[in-house]
């Protein structure tokens, strides 16, 4: 059975840092370019950072660069997103998901929410 | 920026009754390689996105034939042939042609009538 699990969510204040961890299971996870992708309560789905299969290159939204950093830890089917510099606008629930432009199939977790408020 | 627009921002159908769901993209979604990386997920109350349909009109394994997607370049379309009650959610469009900076649609919440 395929897993994707995402721990580390919580309450921070702004200007505060979360590491948000996924752990995945069932699938190749060497062989999967995975993403970060978050949704906010009014429901829309954003794009957040995209790592490949071998942990290099990496990719961010304009919204995020330079305060977030992807990373993935193959031997322990782990992905990874550290954030700092929190903003209130960076309050969402945050999926980790296996991307897929063909058959194979686009995993979604089960989120975990982070929410940016003092 | 890719912006995709979804219309109608909701839609309340009559159990086995159509429904269609429009997706638009500001650019072309038509890839070097020839394919349109155009998909369609569900997110049903409470859970998470599901995929539905990849490459515009493929559905994924599991998804009812009752779901089908078409269009092309800038313009597609998710129709649902005769909604059921597990159908209820919200469909996004997202496009992946222009990976890896995936943009989504802004959704369509389907009810029941």
């Amino acid at each position: 059975e395929v897993q994707l699990v995402e721990s580390g969510g919580g309450l921070v204040e702004p200007g505060g840092s979360l590491r948000l961890s996924c752990a995945a299971s069932g699938f190749s996870f060497s062989d999967s370019t995975m993403n970060w992708v978050r949704q906010f309560p009014g429901k829309g789905l954003e794009w957040v950072s995209s790592i490949t299969s071998s942990g290099s290159p990496t990719y961010y939204s304009d919204l995020v660069k330079g305060r977030f950093t992807i990373s993935r830890d193959n031997a322990k089917n782990s992905l990874y997103l550290q954030m700092n510099s929190l903003r209130a606008e960076d309050t969402a629930v945050y999926f980790c998901t296996r991307d897929s432009s063909t058959s194979a199939p686009f995993y979604w977790g089960q989120g975990t929410l982070v929410t940016v408020s003092s | 920026d890719v912006v995709m627009t979804q219309s109608p921002l909701s839609l309340s159908v009559t159990l086995g009754q159509p429904a269609s769901i429009s997706c638009r993209s500001s650019q072309s979604l038509l890839y070097s390689d020839g394919n349109t990386y155009l998909n369609w997920f569900q997110q049903r109350p409470g859970q998470s996105p599901r995929r539905l349909i990849y490459k515009v009109s493929n559905r994924d394994s599991g998804v009812p034939d009752r779901f089908s997607g078409s269009g092309s370049t800038t313009d597609f379309t998710l129709k649902i042939s005769r909604v059921e009650a597990e159908d209820v959610g919200v469909y996004y469009c997202m496009q992946g042609t222009h990976w890896p900076w995936l943009t989504f649609g802004g959704g369509t919440k389907v009810e029941i009538k």
